[in-house]
């Protein structure tokens, strides 16, 4: 069972515009989820995280939004950049005593495509 | 700065073959991770360890083991290797419990089963 998924396995957006990149979960559990970057060939490193007491956080171009009551979030970039290509990976993690502590359970990922 | 460092990058194995991925971070981390990465689909967890000693089963254990004898190393056997088993394999670190900690990734070991 998939507890955390990206339906869009990719994206294309003119550079300037806005990038939304989805992830839907499962497990009410979940109390923080983070958005992870991976260029090719290299390991992902993190991008922005959300508590579950927030329901937005925003760091430079990118604002990430939950949706607690519809079990969403979404990542928004603003303004989109050529470097901003690469594959989007949502994760989430369960609360102490959830049986799921310390893990981070991942979505498929999205591809973002960035045109000039 | 080195951060988290897999070795070997690539592997070509035989079924049945054994081998054992490499990590070791320099951060001090106490939190380690594997993870594997199949086509299309996102990070499976494969095992975790909270310190020097403690280890314990992610999403996908199976034909896998992990030992955590030092703070910087956490090695991933791999006894009887199948075709199931060719993916990337990622190791991680955090100073925190994932989650509120952002993990630290290695390059990756990309690892073929024939």
């Amino acid at each position: 069972d998939q507890q955390v998924k990206q339906n869009s396995p990719s994206l294309s957006v003119q550079e300037g515009r806005i990038s939304i990149l989805n992830c839907d979960y499962t497990n009410s559990m979940f109390d923080y989820f983070l958005w992870y970057k991976k260029y090719p060939a290299e390991g992902p490193t993190f991008l922005i995280s959300i508590s579950s007491i927030k329901d937005k956080n925003e760091d430079g171009r990118f604002t990430v939004f939950l949706n607690k009551s519809a079990k969403h979030l979404s990542l928004h970039i603003v303004p989109s950049q050529p470097g901003d290509s690469a594959v989007y990976f949502c994760a989430a993690s369960a609360k102490r005593g959830s049986g799921n502590t310390g893990k981070l359970i991942f979505g498929q990922g999205t591809t973002l495509q960035v045109k000039p | 700065n080195a951060g988290v460092t897999q070795t070997p990058k690539f592997r070509i194995l035989k079924i049945g073959q054994s081998m054992t991925l490499q990590c070791t971070q320099d951060m001090n981390h106490n939190y380690m991770y594997w993870y594997r990465q199949d086509p299309g689909m996102g990070l499976k967890l494969i095992y975790y360890s909270v310190g020097a000693g403690i280890t314990d089963k992610g999403e996908v254990p199976n034909g896998y083991n992990v030992s955590r004898s030092t703070t910087e190393d956490f090695p991933l056997r791999l006894e009887l290797a199948a075709p199931s088993q060719t993916s990337v394999y990622f190791c991680a670190s955090s100073y925190q419990l994932a989650g509120p900690g952002e993990l630290f990734f290695g390059e990756g070991s990309r690892l073929t089963v024939l």
